[in-house]
């Protein structure tokens, strides 16, 4: 089975400081994405960044990196030097390749950056 | 700005009524697919097709229904609508290539209310 687990419901971080969005995932499949998205309080999904299962650096895209660790299966979304904007909701995702495309997502991280 | 659109973007409606949500998919993507997030539920996959075809169904409820036409835009239909119904639901296009880098990208939401 499949499964992706955030259990951060909330975060605060100060504005300029480093914060770190844990997500930890479960799957059989050897090959496998890993994503994560924002949700800003007006709605839309955005993509921010992908990591491959083979793939050997951290993906980093901007001041978002993916820390991945994949013999302990977790993706944590790190933003460095954070922004106001940058307050939203942060979901992790994975779509192993077995599953023609599929995507499972977290419940999703609450983010707040404080003035 | 994804590429994905997504009309309406609000509506209302009655309880037992109808409604046609509609997607037009980023140029070049062949899969569409249809989530639901409500504050209770999280984000739901619902359904996903590949260039018309259906290619995978999650936790679809037999009231909704959904299609991809030949040009690839997607339509999905949600009929004796509940109050439960309310939620924003998701379109989402990727190109699919069968690889395990092939990003979802969002539409910007319909958000459905029943009253």
């Amino acid at each position: 089975a499949q499964k992706i687990t955030q259990t951060q419901p909330g975060m605060f971080v100060q504005e300029k400081e480093a914060v770190t969005l844990d997500c930890t995932y479960d799957t059989s499949d050897p090959s496998y994405g890993l994503f994560w998205y924002k949700q800003p309080s007006s709605g839309e999904m955005i993509f921010l960044i992908y990591q491959g299962s083979y793939d050997q650096q951290n993906a980093t895209e901007g001041r978002y990196s993916l820390n991945f660790q994949k013999a302990r299966k977790s993706a944590n979304l790190v933003i460095s030097a954070s922004q106001l904007g940058d307050s939203a909701m942060y979901f992790c995702a994975m779509s192993p390749r077995n599953t023609g495309n599929q995507f499972y997502f977290g419940t999703g991280t609450s983010l707040t950056v404080i003035p | 700005d994804s590429g994905v659109t997504q009309t309406p973007k609000h509506l209302i409606t009655a309880t037992g009524q109808r409604v046609t949500l509609r997607c037009s998919p980023r140029s070049g993507d062949l899969s569409v697919y249809w989530y639901q997030q409500s504050l209770d539920q999280g984000l739901q996959f619902l359904i996903q097709y590949y260039n018309g075809e259906e290619r995978a169904k999650g936790n679809i409820l037999e009231r909704f229904s959904a299609q991809q036409f030949p040009d690839l835009h997607s339509e999905l239909n949600l009929s004796s609508l509940e109050l439960g119904d309310s939620a924003l639901y998701f379109c989402a296009s990727s190109e699919w290539t069968g690889g395990t880098g092939n990003t979802i990208y969002f539409g910007e939401g319909s958000w459905l209310t029943v009253v």
